[in-house]
């Protein structure tokens, strides 16, 4: 029973550089969603979508892409990575709208120096 | 205004102690409340979850729902060790509540200790 698995655990980018953070969940669930996590902040949504095929724009979308092309993964793209992005990042996924509890992984650990 | 408002603590107690969490909320179209538990380098997991007003109870934790006041907490009864970490509210509006309806809303969180 995995739920929700993020990889890496821990990630050092220098500026500059991309990389993609994994997600994947075995729960069958269609809403998947990123999340930051910074001191001070709280949870703030990057991105989520509704479905394979589907996704759309949250919170703070600027400097990250995803995809959603099966309903297990929910890739996320940093495209040219910012000191300014290092954080804690959380995956979640979800049943339905609205009403539906969200399963969280345990996160990457992402440094930008 | 920040549509979820929750103080950040830090709060520590002693063990055995009842401890109220809370959250202040300005969106009325709120419906679903939810608490989440997050330890030390781990992602949230949900703790509680009511819908409306009211209050919910499971073993020590009690969550309650104002909706008038628009208003929730936590409450934890004897409390343990065990329940340091990081207390989450969360909500969202239902079905006719527009395009953000998907989104759970957070507050910031409350760091616990509970001191042996």
């Amino acid at each position: 029973n995995a739920g929700v698995t993020q990889t890496p655990k821990f990630q050092v980018l220098k500026t500059g550089q991309s990389m993609t953070l994994q997600c994947a969940q075995d729960m069958n669930h269609e809403y998947m969603s990123w999340y930051r996590q910074d001191p001070g902040m709280g949870l703030r949504l990057i991105h989520y979508s509704v479905g394979a095929g589907i996704t759309d724009q949250g919170e703070v979308p600027n400097g990250y892409n995803v995809s959603r092309s099966t309903t297990e993964d929910f890739p996320l793209r940093l495209l040219s990575a910012a000191p300014s992005q290092t954080s804690v990042y959380f995956c979640a996924s979800s049943y339905g709208p609205y009403n539906s509890p969200l399963h969280f992984g345990n996160g990457t650990r992402l440094t930008v120096t | 205004q920040k549509e979820v408002e929750q103080d950040p603590g830090p709060l520590s107690v002693p063990e055995g102690a009842i401890v109220s969490l809370n959250c202040t909320y300005s969106n009325s179209a709120f419906q679903y409340f939810m608490w989440y538990r997050q330890y030390s380098r781990k992602g949230p997991e949900l703790l509680m979850y009511t819908y409306s007003s009211g209050n919910k109870e499971d073993g020590r934790f009690t969550a309650q729902v104002d909706k008038s006041s628009k208003y929730i907490s936590l409450f934890i009864r004897d409390s343990q060790p065990s329940d340091s970490a990081t207390y989450l509210c969360a909500m969202s509006g239902g079905s006719n509540s527009g395009g953000s309806n998907y989104k759970l809303t957070f507050g910031k969180g409350t760091l616990l200790t509970v001191n042996p």
